[in-house]
């Protein structure tokens, strides 16, 4: 059974600072996705890494995949309070497609001003 | 272009009775799948539908069902309702067919059972 961990499961961090979080599978995967959710709303992609190495970056996040370690860090530089918020990172253990994603139990952030 | 609408947004039921749950995928996607949310297990697969068939299916009871119509919409149905089926019901739209693809969230529904 695919287990996925992520940690930490709870983050303050000042604005201004750096700092990642971590997923860690168990299973052999090479789909790794990231996503927000805000109180109260939905999922909001973030990222979507498809291969060994892959690296994606949007504003102050960067999220990337190493599927030997089956690990994947999302990385935030200088944060923003606009980042706070809950982020999942979601493996997929279907065939094909994500359209059966294990979720891990989220890291809820706050940035403090 | 319209993104996944679920309905209704909120719902109270009473234990026992039965809910229906509705999700309309994004244009040109054939795949719903449904996600349950709740604080204490988190985030976990209900099933995955796929041209009117089931494809995937997670580790809920029989009570938990569901279908998908030619044009894409799918509804979940949960019938003999419990205390611990309260929790936010999010359905996922997905374009299959190629690699890149992603997962597209609705804005859920939110089941609360008194």
């Amino acid at each position: 059974e695919l287990k996925v961990e992520q940690n930490p499961l709870f983050l303050s961090m000042q604005e201004g600072k750096n700092y990642t979080i971590y997923c860690n599978y168990s299973t052999t995967s090479d789909r790794l996705y990231w996503y927000r959710q805000d109180p109260g709303k939905s999922l909001e992609s973030l990222f979507v890494l498809l291969s060994n190495g892959a690296v994606k970056q949007e504003g102050r996040l960067m999220a990337s995949l190493d599927t030997k370690a089956r690990l994947s860090t999302l990385h935030i530089t200088a944060a923003v309070h606009d980042l706070s918020a809950t982020y999942f990172c979601a493996v997929d253990s279907a065939n094909f497609g994500n359209e059966k994603l294990t979720f891990g139990t989220g890291t809820r952030l706050t940035i403090i001003p | 272009k319209a993104g996944v609408t679920q309905t209704p947004r909120y719902l109270i039921k009473t234990r026992g009775q039965q809910v229906t749950l509705s999700c309309s995928p994004i244009s040109g996607h054939r795949s719903v799948s449904w996600y349950q949310q709740t604080p204490g297990q988190g985030l976990q697969f209900l099933f995955e539908y796929f041209s009117e068939t089931q494809r995937n299916k997670g580790n809920f009871p029989g009570r938990f069902s569901g279908r998908q119509f030619s044009n894409s919409r799918s509804e979940m149905n949960v019938s003999t309702l419990e205390l611990g089926d309260s929790a936010l019901y999010l359905c996922a739209s997905t374009w299959t067919g190629r690699l890149n693809t992603e997962a597209f969230f609705g804005q859920g529904t939110r089941l609360t059972v008194v």
